[in-house]
């Protein structure tokens, strides 16, 4: 079973615009870390924003916010006034325990801005 | 910030050569690095962490003597492909763990990667 799904392949957005980048995951552990990462066509990745399963409050890094909401299961990546430089392919990743060293990333949704 | 580097970002070869890909924490201390594969528009697969001064922690299926992981500082973890063939071509990328960061965050920053093409 998918421990991380990110159900768009694809998105397509106007420059300006708001963009959610959808992400669920799966986990019995309730210590957990959601992470996104960002990766241009040049291909590294990039650390954008992390939440802890137990932060009270939703992450924000700049016009990056993800949206945590536990009891969904879903941690949604929001990018605010979306720029030519954002389209990338975005991963979400999951720390499925406290003590676990690897990540678990989903199939990734490619961002594309249009202006 | 956490600053990883990769060498090199892009290698040729012949079939039946090995070829060595170099990952290097610049500004922190690792003593934990991984190695992951990347197979063209596809999500990243983690292939072996490297834990410093101990034997690498491989995948289920990855090939332990193919693939040679050496993390001999706290520095630098190396990606040995021996004996490359056309089906080793692929994207390999590592990451370090930031210590700094705390360990219950685990944030792991990636280096820019090496594409291998095995000829």
């Amino acid at each position: 079973a998918q421990k991380i799904t990110q159900t768009q392949p694809g998105m397509f957005v106007q420059e300006k615009e708001a963009v959610t980048l959808d992400c669920t995951y799966d986990t019995s552990d309730p210590s957990y870390g959601l992470f996104w990462y960002k990766q241009p066509s040049s291909g590294e990745m990039i650390f954008l924003i992390y939440q802890g399963s137990y932060d009270q409050q939703n992450a924000t890094e700049g016009r990056y916010s993800l949206n945590f909401q536990k009891a969904r299961k879903s941690a949604n990546l929001v990018i605010s006034a979306s720029q030519l430089g954002d389209s990338a392919m975005y991963f979400c990743a999951m720390r499925e325990s406290e003590g676990a060293q690897k990540l678990v990333f989903g199939q990734g949704t490619r961002l594309t801005i249009n202006p | 910030g956490a600053v990883v580097s990769q060498h090199p970002s892009w290698v040729i070869c012949k079939s039946g050569t090995s070829v060595k890909i170099e990952c290097r924490s610049l500004d922190f201390q690792a003593t934990t690095m991984f190695w992951y594969r990347q197979f063209p528009k596809q999500s990243l697969m983690l292939m072996a962490t490297s834990n410093e001064g101990s034997k690498a922690t491989y995948e289920q299926g990855v090939e332990k003597d193919k693939f040679l992981i050496n993390h001999a500082s706290l520095t630098l973890s190396t990606l040995t492909v021996t004996s490359a063939h056309p089906e080793d071509s692929s994207f390999y990328i590592c990451s370090a763990r930031d210590p700094r960061q705390g360990a219950a965050k685990n944030i792991q920053y990636f280096g820019a990667g090496t594409r291998l093409s095995v000829l």
